[in-house]
């Protein structure tokens, strides 16, 4: 069955310093996709990425970058020079190539402390 | 383009009463889905469908029923609300199954008293 493990429930860091929001995830599927969602304290979800099994390359996104590893079946989240604009709640997912359906993770609260 | 809509925002029910979540998204998407967020917790699928007419239990389906007559419309229903159905609710729509990400409405606080 599938899984996501977000073990940081919570982090607090000072503005202009770097975080990492660790993501493990369990799949017996080859075929699957991975993805990272933000929810502001307005509450809304906005989806931020997504990356398929094959394609294990780093991506760069401005201040964002995610850092996928098969071998560790992670894809973790690394936010540079955080800003307090990057407080939210970061909600890793799962989803098998077989499968409708995409499995979250229960969620990082990021507090970023001018 | 409203992406995905849902009504009501916020709604107050008392134990035993019913009422219809209501969700529409104008992208042609056929994939939709019902997830509720516990506060402080992650998303759990409560249904889900593939296409007008085709729907399918989630993690949490009990106290729920959904229905799917448009390609547009995925309303959900609370019968006979509970205090647990306390919840965020949140509706999604994708253009593809599992590998295409997931465009999420504004959400619905619902508190059951």
């Amino acid at each position: 069955a599938q899984k996501v493990t977000q073990a940081q429930t919570e982090i607090s860091v000072v503005e202009k310093e770097d975080v990492t929001l660790d993501c493990v995830y369990e799949t017996r599927d080859t075929t699957y996709y991975l993805f990272w969602y933000k929810q502001p304290p307005s509450g809304e979800l906005v989806f931020l990425i997504r990356r398929n099994s094959f394609d294990e390359q780093n991506e760069i996104s401005g201040r964002y970058s995610w850092n996928f590893q098969k071998s560790t079946s992670s894809f973790n989240f690394t936010i540079t020079a955080s800003q307090v604009v990057d407080s939210a709640v970061y909600f890793c997912a799962l989803s098998e190539a077989k499968d409708d359906k995409i499995i979250f993770g229960k969620g990082t609260r990021l507090h970023i402390l001018p | 383009n409203a992406g995905v809509t849902q009504t009501p925002k916020f709604r107050i029910l008392k134990i035993g009463q019913s009422m219809t979540l209501q969700c529409a998204q104008d992208m042609n998407h056929n994939y939709m889905y019902w997830y509720r967020q516990d506060p402080g917790m992650g998303l759990k699928l409560i249904y889900y469908s593939v296409g007008a007419g085709i729907t399918d239990k989630g993690e949490v389906p009990n106290g729920y029923n959904v229905s799917r007559s448009t390609t547009e419309d995925f309303p959900l229903r609370l019968e006979l609300a509970a205090p647990s159905q306390t919840s965020v609710y949140f509706c999604a729509s994708s253009y593809s199954e599992g590998s295409g990400e997931q465009y999420f409405g504004p959400g619905t606080r619902l508190t059951v008293t």
